[in-house]
């Protein structure tokens, strides 16, 4: 089935240690986005993807890194988490077509917790 | 710059009254306009938007490029309705999306 998945869905972990949040969609979409947000306020853009090997930085700064090795896959990493990164992280996908904005699709999202 | 701004962060009205969920923006250029819905345990999802000028669940919203809104509105609300409501602006060709923060809709029986 096409989904977008994202996991793990809840983590907790200490300060200085690297995680990676995983995201992957089975929907052929080329674009992929991740989203931070915090308790009660907007969802920021943090990074984005156009396709393979394709990378930005998105309007919120971000010390988190993304890859697109494989079109399906978009992970996000943090090398030291601090308690400041604390928050929701949504992975979103969308269809790279002709059309001027695609609808984007929404993973469950992580909830990061870092003490 | 682009901004959305949703005004009310919790909205509750009762069930068969008018809801109307407030969204205003700020660019410069031709914006595309959408709602996003969440219900309580599901995912982030597309409601309506702009361009398409159809009605989602009786949900309708009208872009006024003179006042810069872009409100969301149903003249009957249902108990199904209560969710998190996000307004969200994408500047026209740019594929990106700024949101708003969001309004969380309560409808009492």
């Amino acid at each position: 089935e096409a989904d977008i998945y994202q996991t793990p869905r809840y983590l907790v972990i200490g300060t200085g240690k690297k995680i990676t949040l995983e995201c992957s969609q089975t929907m052929g979409h080329d674009k992929m986005y991740w989203y931070q947000q915090d308790p009660g306020m907007e969802l920021h853009l943090i990074h984005y993807s156009y396709g393979v090997n394709s990378t930005e930085k998105g309007d919120l700064s971000s010390e988190s890194t993304v890859s697109r090795i494989r079109t399906e896959h978009f992970p996000l990493t943090l090398e030291s988490a601090r308690p400041s990164h604390t928050s929701q992280y949504l992975c979103a996908s969308s269809e790279r077509t002709g059309k001027e904005y695609n609808e984007q699709f929404f993973g469950p999202g992580t909830r990061l917790t870092v003490l | 710059a682009q901004r959305v701004t949703q005004p009310e962060k919790l909205l509750s009205v009762f069930k068969g009254a008018p809801v109307e969920l407030k969204c205003n923006y700020s660019y410069s250029g031709s914006p595309e306009l959408f709602w996003y819905v969440q219900y309580s345990r599901q995912r982030l999802q597309l409601l309506l938007r702009h361009i398409s000028r159809e009605s989602i669940k009786g949900f309708t919203a009208d872009l006024n490029k003179g006042e810069t809104s872009f409100h969301l509105k149903k003249p009957f609300a249902q108990e199904e309705d209560s969710a998190m409501y996000y307004c969200a602006l994408s500047a026209l060709g740019a594929q990106k999306l700024v949101f708003g923060q969001g309004t969380r809709l309560t409808i009492n029986p």
